[in-house]
């Protein structure tokens, strides 16, 4: 039981570039979000998919798409990168959609620089 | 909207001696806490969550949270520290109710240097 894997783990882009961060999770979980960790700002919320066929913007989506591929996976794209995009990006789920006292599982996080 | 506030970014403290990370929140209505621990380069675990029941959490390594309604709060302590108790540490909130599908508020998080 893996939990929560993403890939990359570390990434460097130039601006204006695209990619694709993945997001896969093994325990069955509905609920997916997408954060972003910077220095001194915690965690932020991007987007987040309460259950699979539907997703919504969280605190930050400006410059972010997102696809809840299947149940499993939640990927996010970088259409067009931008150095304020310089992060590390955290995937996590939970149980249930909608269930507030879920604890949430993180995966390890992808370092992400854009130049 | 729901805010979460965690006083001093970074704690010092000697081996054997007590932690004190200290949380605030604002929340218009009932809350869920959370306080996670994150070691370097790695992703976030949960040490422990308040939901409903007894306010006095315990939760893993040795780690536990009161939350008090009158203060918002929910300060986490543990007795002795220990050198593995260096990490990172958030303090999180998210609605009892209504649609906020688990979304997570989270402070700023407290880095908690332990001397030997």
């Amino acid at each position: 039981n893996a939990g929560v894997t993403q890939t990359p783990k570390f990434q460097v882009l130039k601006t204006g570039q695209s990619m694709t961060l993945q997001c896969a999770q093994d325990m069955n979980h509905n609920s997916m979000y997408w954060y972003r960790q910077d220095p001194g700002m915690g965690l932020r919320l991007i987007y987040y998919s309460a259950s699979e066929g539907t997703t919504d913007k969280g605190e930050v989506p400006n410059g972010y798409n997102v696809s809840r591929l299947n149940k499993r996976e939640f990927s996010l794209r970088l259409e067009s990168a931008a150095p304020s995009q310089t992060s590390v990006y955290f995937c996590a789920s939970s149980a249930l959609a909608g269930a507030s006292r879920e604890t949430q599982y993180f995966g390890p996080g992808t370092r992400l620089l854009v130049l | 909207a729901q805010s979460v506030t965690q006083l001093g970014s970074h704690v010092s403290v000697s081996e054997g001696a007590l932690v004190l990370l200290r949380c605030n929140y604002s929340s218009s209505v009932p809350p869920y806490l959370f306080w996670y621990v994150q070691y370097p380069n790695q992703g976030l675990q949960l040490l422990l969550k308040y939901t409903t029941g007894a306010t006095l959490v315990k939760g893993i390594n040795g780690f536990e949270a009161e939350f008090k309604k009158s203060e918002t709060s929910f300060h986490l302590t543990k007795p002795s520290a220990h050198m593995s108790d260096a990490a990172e540490y958030f303090c999180a909130v998210r609605d009892a109710g209504g649609t906020s599908y688990g979304k997570l508020t989270f402070g700023q998080g407290t880095i908690l240097t332990v001397h030997p």
